[in-house]
């Protein structure tokens, strides 16, 4: 079945730190999700790439979608005590049905 | 508030019980999904409503769980003689039809079986 690995698991920077998890699906994706999940918190979207090599930009945070569809990356410039949660990449396989497989997510801990 | 309820918040049961779970999605969403979130993992998918069809349902879904949407508003999951490892977060998502809509999220069911 369809895999969806991320790494790192955890990640500690400091604040103002950049921050970059990376995503990498067994199988060519349809698209790729990321989402945010705070601590004690359900996942939130953040953002949603279909295009091949697709780079996608909101505000300090910058997503991109490789040119294969089986990998992507997050990357936050100058993190924020208010980044700190788990980040967690979605793919939807390419001609499956419209389940998402999450990958085990980032856990961001950002240090003041 | 992302408008997908989920009730209850927190259930306790004793091993061998049986527990149902509800989930309210938003409105005019048609897809309704399960998922299964247990600490330090990604959700993990358990099964997906189009209106009231049940279009698919993870291999690994024991026959022990059942869902049901049946009318394509609300659904229910429920788990027959729990077991220990179950113990997990229960998180329904809805969305709209359309090729990799966004899916939001309810607040989840925590189930503890002891």
């Amino acid at each position: 079945g369809q895999q969806v690995m991320q790494i790192p698991q955890y990640q500690h920077v400091q604040e103002g730190e950049d921050f970059t998890t990376y995503c990498n699906s067994s199988t060519t994706l349809s698209n790729i999700q990321w989402y945010k999940q705070r601590p004690g918190g359900h996942p939130v979207f953040l953002i949603q790439l279909v295009k091949s090599g697709e780079v996608k930009k909101q505000k300090r945070l910058t997503f991109q979608f490789g040119e294969a569809k089986k990998n992507s990356s997050l990357h936050i410039t100058a993190t924020q005590t208010t980044d700190v949660g788990t980040y967690f990449c979605a793919g939807v396989r390419s001609g499956s049905a419209r389940q998402l497989t999450f990958g085990s997510g980032t856990q961001l801990t950002v240090l003041p | 508030d992302t408008g997908v309820s989920q009730d209850p918040r927190h259930k306790i049961t004793k091993r061998g019980q049986n527990v149902t779970f509800r989930c309210d999605p938003i409105s005019e969403h048609n897809r309704l999904y399960w998922y299964r979130q247990t600490l330090g993992q990604g959700p993990e998918f358990l099964t997906y409503f189009q209106n009231e069809a049940q279009l698919e349902k993870s291999r690994l879904l024991s026959n022990r769980f059942s869902a049901e949407r049946p009318k394509g508003s609300f659904s229910t999951l429920e788990i027959q003689r729990t077991e220990q490892g179950d113990s997990a977060m229960y998180l329904c998502a809805s969305s709209l039809v359309g090729e990799g809509t966004e899916a939001f999220f309810g607040q989840g069911t925590r189930l503890t079986v002891v």
